[in-house]
């Protein structure tokens, strides 16, 4: 089976603009969240969706939503960047299992913010 | 607030050597799991354990084994013989019952471990 799947891979933008990340969880997972890992630090936890609906959110401003679409799939856009939010996203999806903590990770996509 | 410290920011071993990754956690939640992640440098973080807060033995697994200590907040984490491929940056994390159905992780600063032949 396939594993979280995210796009693009990297990415350079410019101050002031605007990114869209995608994400893809494994096949049957329904839950999705969105990390923040600048360099040299651990993740940070932005958003949570679960069936569509934002279950979890992190200590991020507005610049920052997300949402997840029907196929479960879903996006992050971040918009007016700052060169601070250069930063690797990671995506992670969980099975629907509510003792189940287990979250698989996919490989991130790398912001650069020039 | 949940808030995870790994003190050891880089550690470099000689490959069969013994190395112990340490992570102190807080928590005021009486019901929490605790993690451990590598991350290659491929950048994708692979789950290693997760613990819950009721269940205090040690586990071994191969070559790794943790060692979970309420008394201390702890929750260390020993790889035996290490190997080439063991280099990786590793992190703790924790997550707690209250945040609900986020079950959203708090991950520690990270280890870097490398191992050298």
């Amino acid at each position: 089976d396939a594993g979280v799947t995210q796009s693009p891979t990297h990415l350079i933008k410019t101050r002031g603009q605007q990114v869209t990340l995608r994400c893809s969880p494994i096949s049957g997972h329904k839950s999705v969240s969105w990390y923040q890992q600048v360099l040299g630090q651990g993740p940070q936890f932005i958003f949570q969706y679960y069936e569509k609906e934002e279950r979890g959110r992190g200590n991020f401003p507005d610049r920052f939503s997300a949402r997840q679409f029907p196929n479960y799939s879903s996006e992050l856009n971040v918009n007016a960047l700052l060169l601070g939010d250069s930063a690797l996203y990671l995506c992670a999806s969980k099975d629907r299992d509510p003792s189940n903590y287990e979250q698989y990770f996919g490989p991130g996509t790398r912001l650069t913010v020039t | 607030a949940q808030k995870v410290t790994q003190a050891q920011t880089e550690i470099s071993v000689v490959e069969k050597e013994d190395v112990t990754l340490d992570c102190v956690y807080e928590t005021r939640d009486t019901t929490y799991y605790l993690f451990w992640y590598k991350q290659p440098p491929s950048g994708e973080l692979v789950f290693l354990i997760r613990r819950n807060s009721f269940d205090e033995q040690n586990e071994i697994s191969g070559r790794y084994s943790w060692n979970f200590q309420k008394s201390t907040s702890s929750f260390n984490f020993t790889i035996t013989a290490s190997q080439v491929v063991d280099s990786a940056v590793y992190f703790c994390a924790l997550s707690v019952l209250s945040s609900g159905s986020a079950r959203q992780l708090t991950f520690g600063s990270g280890t870097q471990l490398t191992v050298l032949p």
